[in-house]
């Protein structure tokens, strides 16, 4: 059974500091890591993909994967309100007929004004 | 900036009548997805569809759920008789390669009384 593992939260944090997010998954097989943002009643929203192992930056967001761990994570800096969100984990799994993302439950995150 | 689109936004029907929720990807993707979330839960995974076949499917999508392709730009899911647990936010994603970045549509909120 293949698993995606987050910290339900709530994480709250000052407007201004940096929120850490993170993520593990069981299978070794994986190949491609996702979070999305997702606000309450909404779609889940692309924030940062990465396929390989180290640091991806973009903007105030640095994804960072270690496959030899099985972990992933998601660094947001100069931590806005409007980023209060439900920040969730995918993992891809595809090769052959194989071809899906298996979603964290999401870390909820507040930060405070 | 091209965008998966769903509709109905909202459907409610009795238990037992079947549903079809439409769904538009995003024009030059080829691999299409529907992945549900029960209110509170995590989002699941329902089935894969490439080249105009499934490619694969959970335990969830059983024999009352079935996908279609019926012209070049739509895609979408039937649930032919539908139970109250079945109740839950129904998303549509496109994605153009396997290991891409999987877009999701706004979501239908199917709720069955």
């Amino acid at each position: 059974q293949k698993e995606v593992e987050q910290n339900s939260g709530p994480l709250s944090v000052p407007e201004g500091a940096i929120a850490s997010l993170n993520c593990t998954y069981s299978d070794r097989g994986s190949q491609s890591f996702f979070w999305y943002r997702q606000y309450s009643g909404k779609s889940p929203e692309l924030i940062m993909s990465i396929y390989s192992n180290g640091d991806k930056e973009d903007g105030r967001f640095t994804a960072q994967l270690n496959k030899a761990s099985q972990y992933v994570s998601l660094l947001i800096r100069d931590s806005q309100p409007s980023d209060s969100a439900t920040y969730l984990c995918a993992v891809n799994f595809y090769g052959g007929a194989t071809n899906k993302l298996i979603f964290g439950t999401g870390t909820l995150l507040a930060v405070q004004p | 900036e091209p965008e998966v689109t769903q509709t109905p936004s909202h459907q409610v029907t009795q238990m037992g009548q079947e549903v079809i929720l439409r769904c538009v990807p995003i024009s030059n993707h080829l691999y299409f997805y529907w992945y549900r979330q029960i209110l509170g839960q995590k989002v699941e995974f329902l089935v894969s569809f490439y080249n105009n076949e499934i490619s694969e499917k959970s335990e969830i999508f059983d024999d009352q759920f079935s996908v279609e392709r019926p012209d070049g730009s739509n895609f979408t899911l039937k649930i032919r008789s539908t139970k109250l647990e079945d109740s839950a936010m129904y998303f549509c994603a496109s994605s153009a390669r396997q290991e891409e970045t999987q877009y999701f549509g706004p979501g239908t909120r199917l709720l069955v009384l």
